[in-house]
């Protein structure tokens, strides 16, 4: 079946410190791949999106490229700030299933 | 915007009551899902419905029971809470059955089985 690996948190980082979240995903047929953001006390928000290969989703500062040779769509910031501390997931779907599989989520804390 | 709106935002169960979990969604979206989150875990698709009329069984059907009352309503029924069902529950909703589309997501329910 479909499954997304993510790195293992948490991430603590520094304000205007590079970030990379690393992704990588198992799928039968051509998914479109997402990086969701779910802050404290709040429900999910997508980031962004990316729906074929070779694709860059961007969004807020955040990008992510849809690799299919290796398979991993990593989220990369140039520059993070402590309103990015929230979890990260990244998510697919495949084909027809309309029905998201995400990994289990990367938590970022951002300090001063 | 609405969007996707869940109730209750926190509940608290004893061992074997019921309740449901009511969501709505007002942009006219043709699938609708129930997902939970546990720490560690990620979400977890319990149940959804690709169409109105339509429901199927997820990844954790188990302890679930859902109902698409109409277009904009799914909900979601525990018909005995047990403890293993302390989570977070998301509701969520995409215009359909094509992988691009978006899928947007509730506040999310704080429940907790004691």
């Amino acid at each position: 079946g479909d499954s997304v690996t993510q790195m293992e948190g948490p991430v603590t980082l520094s304000e205007e410190a590079f970030l990379t979240i690393n992704c990588t995903y198992t799928a039968t047929g051509y998914p479109s791949l997402f990086w969701y953001v779910q802050y404290p006390g709040e429900g999910l928000q997508l980031l962004l999106k990316a729906t074929k290969a070779d694709d860059k989703g961007s969004n807020k500062g955040f990008e992510a490229t849809y690799r299919k040779e290796t398979t991993s769509f990593h989220l990369e910031k140039g520059s993070v700030q402590v309103s990015d501390s929230a979890v990260y997931f990244c998510a697919l779907i495949t084909g027809t299933a309309s029905k998201l599989t995400f990994g289990t989520g990367t938590r970022l804390q951002v300090t001063l | 915007n609405a969007g996707v709106t869940q109730t209750p935002k926190f509940q608290v169960l004893k061992t074997g009551q019921s309740m449901t979990l009511q969501c709505a969604q007002d942009m006219n979206h043709n699938s609708m899902y129930w997902y939970r989150q546990d720490p560690g875990m990620g979400l977890r698709l319990i149940y959804y419905s690709a169409s109105e009329g339509t429901t199927d069984k997820g990844e954790v059907p188990n302890g679930y029971n859902v109902s698409r009352l109409n277009k904009r309503e799914f909900s979601l029924r525990l018909e005995s809470a047990a403890p293993s069902q302390t989570s977070v529950y998301f509701c969520a909703s995409s215009r359909g059955a094509i992988s691009g589309n978006t899928i947007y997501f509730g506040e999310g329910s704080w429940l907790t089985v004691v």
